[in-house]
């Protein structure tokens, strides 16, 4: 089935490290995806990661996969205020042309 | 690169009235994506085109319908307006060669009100 699970808030003090969960069911996704969507903004793609990786970094941003669990994280290093945002995780089912499927969206709030 | 662009960015409707909501991909992409989103039901498919044809379909009534023209550029359009229409329709572009891989761009979304 088609199904991606994320919390729905963290909150983070500004500086601390902030990880985002998610879990997923359909293996066949060949790229899992992280978007940032601002308030009132559309959603800004973050990084992606190739099923067969385990890690990805990106500056501040690192992506780790368990693809035996199906489980992904987003951890942004030193978080600013400016992070503060709805972050999405994502996934392309190899059976669904051009169908990304979306978690609920996990709220950061980042205080100063 | 010029990213993706959404017209209207806002509109207001009453029900029973249709709506067409325009999308300008990125420069040499060929597939468009459209997305609902809503507080209650968050973020999901409507359709996607490539190549001026539909490749794929979410779950949603006939009353919303999309098309592409030959400059990549495509249209929603809902009939028959309702108020759970209530939304910020995004679209997004990929290059579209590589339907199970390619990376989507999304644009600033147009948030319709149903009155």
């Amino acid at each position: 089935g088609e199904d991606v699970e994320q919390s729905l808030f963290l909150s983070v003090r500004e500086g601390d490290s902030s990880v985002i969960n998610c879990t997923y069911t359909d293996s066949s996704s060949t790229y899992l995806y992280w978007y940032k969507q601002e308030p009132g903004a559309g959603l800004q793609l973050l990084t992606y990661i190739f099923s067969n990786m385990d890690m990805k970094q990106d500056q501040r941003l690192t992506v780790l996969l368990n693809k035996k669990d199906k489980h992904l994280s987003l951890r942004i290093a030193d978080t600013q205020t400016g992070d503060s945002a709805i972050y999405f995780c994502a996934e392309i089912p190899a059976s669904n042309t051009g169908k990304l499927i979306f978690g609920q969206g996990t709220t950061l709030q980042v205080k100063p | 690169k010029a990213g993706v662009t959404q017209t209207p960015r806002y509109l207001i409707k009453t029900r029973g009235q249709q709506v067409t909501l325009s999308c300008s991909p990125i420069s040499g992409h060929r597939s468009v994506s459209w997305y609902q989103q809503t507080p209650g039901q968050g973020l999901q498919f409507l359709f996607e085109y490539f190549s001026e044809t539909q490749r794929n379909k979410g779950n949603f009534p006939g009353r919303f319908s999309g098309r592409q023209f030959s400059n990549s550029r495509s249209e929603m359009n809902v009939s028959t307006l309702e108020l759970g229409d209530s939304a910020l329709y995004l679209c997004a572009s990929s290059p579209g060669l590589a339907a199970y891989t390619d990376t989507q761009y999304f644009g600033p979304g147009t948030r319709l009100t149903v009155l």
